[in-house]
């Protein structure tokens, strides 16, 4: 069976610090991945998604950046954060296929203070 | 680009009382699914739907993949403390399935 792992859990850093938040997949191949942000109380936010090594889709101009260096492996960064950068950061993967299903990560709280 | 209205924001039910929430999309969908979010944790897959139609269960819940195609509702019975939580729809575009659009949810609440 497929199993998605972000870490870390949990994650207070200061403004104009760096970030680096991993995801990874087990038990497929070839996923589509995902990151989103959510707000407290809010909906998703689709940031980034990917189809495959090295192709990353932006969705939203903004202070963060992903990258994926392996089949398996989503990685979401910034180089300077912002305040308004906090949120609850949740990957996901997909087949790439029609008519299929979204299956998401634990999710990492970030705080930016 | 694609919005999908979810409806209602949110329910305030007594315990043993049934649910239905909806979704509507402004372009027709291959898929329909729906999520379930407790605080603090990513969001659950309940049920999935891929076929105009369709009326799929899961225990208490049931959820129909829409006639037009632009469309899915969720029904919960019998309602129990546990079902408090966030419901989110979301589904893939006739035409693009590398992405999955999200609903804003439905914040039920269950009193005992």
């Amino acid at each position: 069976s497929q199993t998605i792992h972000q870490w870390p859990a949990t994650l207070v850093q200061p403004v104009g610090s760096p970030l680096s938040l991993e995801c990874t997949v087990e038990g497929t191949s070839n996923p589509n991945l995902y990151w989103y942000r959510q707000a407290a109380g809010r909906g998703l936010q689709l940031l980034f998604y990917s189809v495959g090594i090295g192709q990353i889709s932006s969705e939203v101009p903004q202070n963060l950046s992903a990258s994926r260096p392996q089949d398996r492996q989503f990685i979401l960064s910034s180089k300077k954060l912002l305040l308004s950068d906090s949120g609850f950061y949740l990957c996901a993967w997909s087949r790439l296929a029609r008519g299929d299903t979204q299956y998401f990560g634990p999710g990492t709280r970030l705080t930016v203070l | 680009g694609q919005q999908l209205n979810q409806s209602p924001q949110s329910m305030f039910i007594q315990e043993g009382e049934d649910v239905s929430m909806n979704c509507t999309s402004s372009s027709i969908f291959n898929t329909w699914l729906w999520y379930k979010q407790d605080p603090g944790e990513g969001p659950v897959l309940l049920i999935a739907l891929y076929k105009a139609g369709e009326l799929t269960s899961n225990g208490r819940l049931t959820a129909q993949f829409g006639i037009t195609r632009k469309d899915s509702f969720l029904n919960i019975s019998a309602s129990i403390p546990s079902d408090v939580g966030i419901y989110f729809c979301a589904g893939q575009e006739r035409d693009n399935f590398n992405k999955f659009y999200f609903g804003s949810g439905t914040k039920l609440n269950v009193k005992p």
